[in-house]
């Protein structure tokens, strides 16, 4: 059964310091998704992402934090100066389109990103 | 184990049991909704999902309620077993035509299956 997969699993950095966590979505989905998750707490939206672009983005999305799909498979997020506050789980998901109602995302196993 | 953040509402049953975990929502404007489960140090996993357009939906062992005047949504699991055992979420979006695609979680509960 196909799967999203994110790189890497785990990711220790100093404050300051940028980051790029990797994803790679389902083949034939057309849309891209970051979510976060702060340990003990829910999961909240971060960007949506379709035709190349950002379609949606949340307060926290800020201009620290970019986008991109460098290829036909890669999904990356950089965070350009990372903060303690960034410390989070962060999950890539994809979904094979909308058909005007939502549609399943289908999350990876995410990266624990740890900021010093 | 994770001990910060916010404390997670728990439900234990017995195995054999049925489960029933239940999510108020806010946004009257959702359509579409959707149960995940997650287990320790994995991403959320797709259960079963709902529309607007229905009241009840079935899967294999678990059911989805959907109640729009109260704004409620409800996750049966019918014979709980310990693979069970997981923080469980809904989750509501408004969809393409409501202006987003992004999901918004509820909180979550600890569903603790007893053997």
């Amino acid at each position: 059964e196909p799967e999203v997969t994110q790189t890497p699993s785990h990711q220790v950095t100093q404050m300051g310091q940028e980051v790029i966590l990797r994803c790679v979505p389902i083949s034939n989905h057309l849309y891209f998704y970051w979510y976060r998750q702060i340990l003990g707490q829910k999961v909240e939206f971060l960007v949506s992402f379709y035709n190349n672009e950002i379609s949606e983005k949340s307060e926290i999305f800020d201009d620290q934090f970019s986008v991109e799909r460098p290829d036909g498979s890669n999904f990356t997020l950089k965070i350009r100066s990372t903060k303690l506050e960034d410390s989070a789980m962060y999950f890539c998901a994809s979904s094979e389109f909308t058909s005007g109602s939502g549609d399943e995302q289908y999350f990876g196993p995410g990266t624990r990103l740890t900021v010093t | 184990g994770e001990s910060v953040g916010l404390h997670l509402p728990t439900l234990s049953v017995q195995e054999g049991d049925n489960s029933i975990i239940n999510c108020a929502y806010s946004n009257s404007a959702s359509d579409y909704f959707i149960w995940y489960k997650q287990e320790s140090g994995k991403g959320p996993q797709f259960i079963i999902d709902i529309r607007s357009n229905m009241d009840k939906r079935q899967g294999q062992r678990v059911t989805v309620l959907l109640n729009k005047t109260v704004k409620h949504l409800s996750l049966q699991i019918a014979a709980t077993q310990p693979g069970d055992s997981a923080v469980y979420f809904c989750a509501e979006n408004k969809g393409v035509q409501g202006g987003s695609e992004k999901l918004v979680f509820g909180k979550g509960m600890k569903l603790t299956v007893n053997p």
